[in-house]
């Protein structure tokens, strides 16, 4: 079965410094991933997403991230943080064949807080 | 604004109550899902619909839930007899499907938080 973990609940950073946000994933087959944000009171926003070819995703606002075969993961990064980047992250896999959803499956979430 | 949008934002109902969401989609979107988030866990599975077509259920929909989409455009979710465990904020989201030129990518309405007392 498709999953991804999350191993971070809370990452705090401090304003201008680069962030990581964590993922891992477990996938039969080829993975596709996502990351999307969450704002308080509001729904989900896709960042950016890996389907294939080049390791390094450029996405939203300025985030990338990074697929590692090797090592399952696919961390979200941005190189100088912003207090308005505080939110709740997650990422996801698209679940694979046979089935054709394209249903998402999430992680529990990690909450980035960037202080000044 | 041409995004998912849902109604109503926020609900609360009492224990045994029916409930019905509604959920429209980005117009142009074959497909449709709903998601259950509750709190410090990502969001769930739920159902999905391609066009009109209800095409998978979770394991997580019991028999009091039920979602339709009739005509392929807006969907509903209702719940009866609502216990204190349906607590949650529902999520629709929508895509274009990658044989219908879309990028598959899912966008998300803001949700509808139940709260059953």
């Amino acid at each position: 079965a498709q999953s991804v973990a999350q191993p971070e609940d809370q990452v705090n950073v401090a304003e201008g410094n680069p962030l990581t946000v964590k993922c891992t994933y477990s996938v039969s087959g080829n993975p596709y991933l996502f990351w999307y944000v969450q704002y308080p009171n509001r729904g989900l926003q896709f960042l950016l997403k890996y389907i294939t070819g080049d390791n390094l995703v450029k996405g939203s606002y300025g985030f990338e991230a990074e697929f590692n075969k090797s090592q399952t993961s696919f961390h979200l990064k941005k190189p100088p943080a912003l207090v308005s980047d505080s939110a709740l992250y997650f990422c996801a896999v698209r679940d694979s064949p046979p089935s054709n959803t394209g249903k998402l499956i999430f992680g529990q979430g990690t909450t980035l807080q960037v202080k000044p | 604004d041409t995004g998912v949008s849902q109604n109503p934002r926020h609900k609360i109902t009492k224990r045994g109550q029916n409930v019905t969401f509604r959920c429209d989609p980005i117009s142009e979107h074959n497909r449709l899902y709903w998601y259950r988030q509750t709190l410090g866990q990502g969001p769930e599975f739920l159902t999905y619909f391609q066009n009109e077509a209800q095409l998978e259920k979770s394991r997580l929909l019991s028999d009091r839930f039920s979602a339709e989409r009739p005509k392929g455009s807006f969907s509903t979710l209702e719940i009866q007899r609502t216990e204190q465990g349906d607590s949650a904020m529902y999520l629709c989201a929508s895509s274009l499907d990658i044989l219908a030129g879309g990028m598959d990518e899912q966008f998300f309405g803001p949700g509808t938080r139940l709260t059953v007392l």
